[in-house]
């Protein structure tokens, strides 16, 4: 198994474009997360899914959208790049709500 | 809103010594605490699950403890080495919200 995978590994962005992070993940876990990594800052989750066609809000959703059509895919959606949303971002899944959760290796990405 | 934090940031140790790093919640009403560790430039590997009903859980040289009227959770690194070099993120599961929390970090160094 490959676990969780994400790509691009590196972006660099200019204010106002916009780009889809993927994650895909072949454990055929329900929960699927997606976080951001500021330097000095915990983990702050962003949108999460509990199966496909059903997504929430976390603590940070602002600027960002998703979209879960099927179990392996939750992409993450950037609309309008602003440089406050320069961090590392992290897409995590798991089988339920009680359950570990599995980290891909992260998306750094800059926006100039 | 659950707080979670760990103290110490960071943390110099020589090898071979047995070692507690700290996890402190503020909600003590989480359903489950689990441990990560996070290399340099890496995404998050899970270590070690406790659900609230448990007060702890091993893994080889780790042992995590749970004390959820204390807001507490602590993990244990025996005889350490320095590949165990890296950053422990701890992360509390419920409270108020249907998430995990997690707090910023402790930078473990262990000296050769």
């Amino acid at each position: 198994n490959a676990g969780v995978t994400q790509t691009p590994k590196f972006r660099i962005l200019k204010i106002g474009q916009s780009m889809t992070l993927q994650c895909t993940q072949d454990m055929n876990h329900n929960y699927m997360y997606w976080y951001r990594q500021d330097p000095g800052m915990g983990l702050k989750l962003i949108y999460y899914s509990v199966g496909a066609g059903i997504t929430d809000k976390g603590e940070v959703p602002n600027g960002y959208n998703v979209s879960r059509s099927t179990t392996e895919d939750f992409p993450l959606r950037l609309e309008l790049a602003a440089p406050s949303q320069t961090s590392v971002y992290f897409c995590a899944s798991g089988r339920g709500s009680y359950n570990e959760q599995f980290f891909g290796p992260g998306t750094r990405l800059t926006v100039l | 809103k659950q707080e979670v934090t760990q103290i110490p940031a960071a943390l110099s140790v020589p090898e071979g010594e047995n070692l507690v790093l700290n996890c402190s919640f503020t909600d003590s009403a989480i359903y489950n605490l689990q441990w990560f560790r996070q290399d340099p430039g890496k995404g998050l590997t899970s270590l070690l699950l406790i659900q609230s009903s448990q007060r702890e859980q091993t893994s080889g040289r780790l042992n995590a403890s749970l004390d959820k009227s204390s807001g507490r959770s602590t993990l244990y690194i025996a005889a350490s080495q320095p590949g165990d070099s890296a950053t422990y993120l701890c992360a509390a599961h419920g409270g108020t919200g249907n998430q995990f929390y997690f707090g910023t970090g402790t930078s473990l160094t262990v000296i050769p």
